[in-house]
């Protein structure tokens, strides 16, 4: 089955390290987004991708910055990691203009 | 740009009362529209789309919502809810290919 996966679940890190989160989709959807997620602001939209090479920034795209070199990947890089950024993080895919498709989520801590 | 607002944050309710969650979007012309629910620990789950035709859209698990373009609305109704909906749910509007979410409702049902 197609699925849509996240790496790491947990993750603790240090405020000025560069933290790396992975999203992995085997639907082969062109369009892929990364959400944060936090109490009262619900979902923001971070950065999202329509295909390969194409990157576009979110609501809320300030020291994050995401690639896409295959179908598959969208890789989700904090440049230097701050407080703020604790949160947790969601990966999703879709095929065009239809539902999108959630990963389980990896939850960030920066100390 | 579209936005999303969901008024009520927290709701309580008793095993078998009924259940109406408010979603009002921003502006009108061809929407596209969804329910999403996160159960505790787990990642977001489609409940209902909208996309034309019928505004009383059936989901899964009893779950509907009516479409109303002259509110600008798409409530999410349960006749009868249970134990096992407590969960957060999140209206969302699509623009372009981008889910604009409102900041999620959290239901609790007790026994």
């Amino acid at each position: 089955d197609a699925e849509i996966t996240q790496s790491p679940r947990h993750k603790i890190t240090e405020t000025g390290r560069q933290v790396t989160l992975a999203c992995h989709q085997t639907w082969n959807h062109n369009n892929m987004f990364w959400y944060r997620q936090d109490l009262g602001h619900g979902l923001r939209l971070i950065h999202y991708s329509y295909g390969v090479q194409d990157t576009n920034k979110g609501e809320v795209s300030d020291g994050y910055s995401v690639s896409r070199s295959n179908t598959e990947d969208l890789p989700l890089t904090l440049e230097s990691a701050a407080s703020s950024q604790t949160s947790v993080y969601f990966c999703a895919s879709s095929s065009g203009p239809d539902t999108q498709y959630f990963g389980p989520g990896t939850r960030l801590t920066v100390l | 740009a579209q936005s999303v607002s969901q008024h009520n944050h927290h709701v309580i309710l008793s095993e078998a009362a009924s259940l109406e969650l408010g979603c009002n979007y921003s502006y009108g012309g061809t929407v596209n529209l969804f329910w999403y629910v996160q159960y505790p620990g787990q990642h977001l789950q489609l409940l209902l789309k909208y996309f034309s035709g019928d505004p009383l859209v059936k989901g899964i698990k009893g779950f509907e919502a009516e479409f109303i373009k002259s509110k600008f609305s798409f409530n999410l109704r349960k006749p009868s809810v249970q134990w096992s909906d407590t969960a957060e749910y999140f209206c969302a509007v699509k623009d372009t290919d981008k889910l604009i979410f409102g900041t999620g409702t959290r239901l609790q049902v007790f026994p």
